[in-house]
């Protein structure tokens, strides 16, 4: 997993609570993505974004928001309007090109308590 | 559109036995094909993939893949398979600036 850093490992959410991950990069590539695996499945696209100052809904983008005010971060943040929030959050880099696919994030297991 | 298929929730082999993961695709223009692995609670982590060249493409840990244009296919292969190979491997396609479409997954078991 090296050059994307996802923090935190582990977090736990209340009922209600707005929570945020984070997702550093120093690849020094413009697009970023963060995924959505609940256990067993396949990964949900939320949302990404190809520029710094611009991103775009994935599939799954209701109940999360995001930002890109820096190249080097993407932060994703869970709100509570998103119902069944429980889910490994993975976050992904890219160089704009596919010539080497993209690079992963160890993930962020997020639980509501 | 683009769409990838791995039409096997799970595959089952005996440690030393080969191991044939499946994928099918469906892309206009070349397509740019990849596999990836995940362990429990880890990210993803690159294999393998196919942008030009030779079809049989080979990866990290002793797989390999074959690209076939005419069946739309890139099977991830291994000649012999290990119980430590045991793990969740997704396929996944895209254009050359395009975002990549993944499926949804195969999990291998490989029984010692």
């Amino acid at each position: 997993d090296g050059g994307i850093t996802q923090s935190p490992k582990y977090l736990f959410r209340k009922e209600g609570q707005n929570v945020t991950l984070s997702c550093e990069q120093n690849l020094n590539h413009d697009a970023m993505y963060w995924y959505r695996q609940d256990p067993g499945q396949g990964l949900r696209l939320i949302y990404y974004s190809q520029i710094v100052n611009d991103f775009q809904k994935g599939d799954i983008a209701e109940g999360y928001s995001v930002s890109r005010e820096k190249k080097e971060s993407f932060p994703l943040t869970v709100t509570s309007a998103q119902k069944n929030p429980t889910a490994f959050y993975l976050c992904a880099v890219n160089d704009g090109d596919n010539n080497y696919g993209y690079t992963f994030g160890s993930g962020t297991r997020l639980t509501v308590v | 559109a683009q769409s990838v298929a791995q039409p096997e929730d799970q595959v089952n082999v005996a440690e030393g036995n080969p191991l044939t993961v499946k994928c099918t695709y469906s892309v206009s223009g070349n397509p740019y094909l990849f596999w990836y692995v995940q362990y429990p609670n880890r990210g993803l982590q690159f294999l393998l993939k196919y942008i030009t060249g030779d079809n049989l493409v080979k990866g990290s840990y002793g797989f390999e893949a074959e690209f076939n244009k005419s069946q739309t296919s890139f099977h991830l292969k291994k000649p012999s398979a290990l119980v430590s190979d045991s793990a969740l491997y997704f396929c996944a396609v895209g254009r050359r600036s395009d975002k990549l479409i993944f499926g949804t997954g195969t999990r291998l078991q490989v029984f010692p």
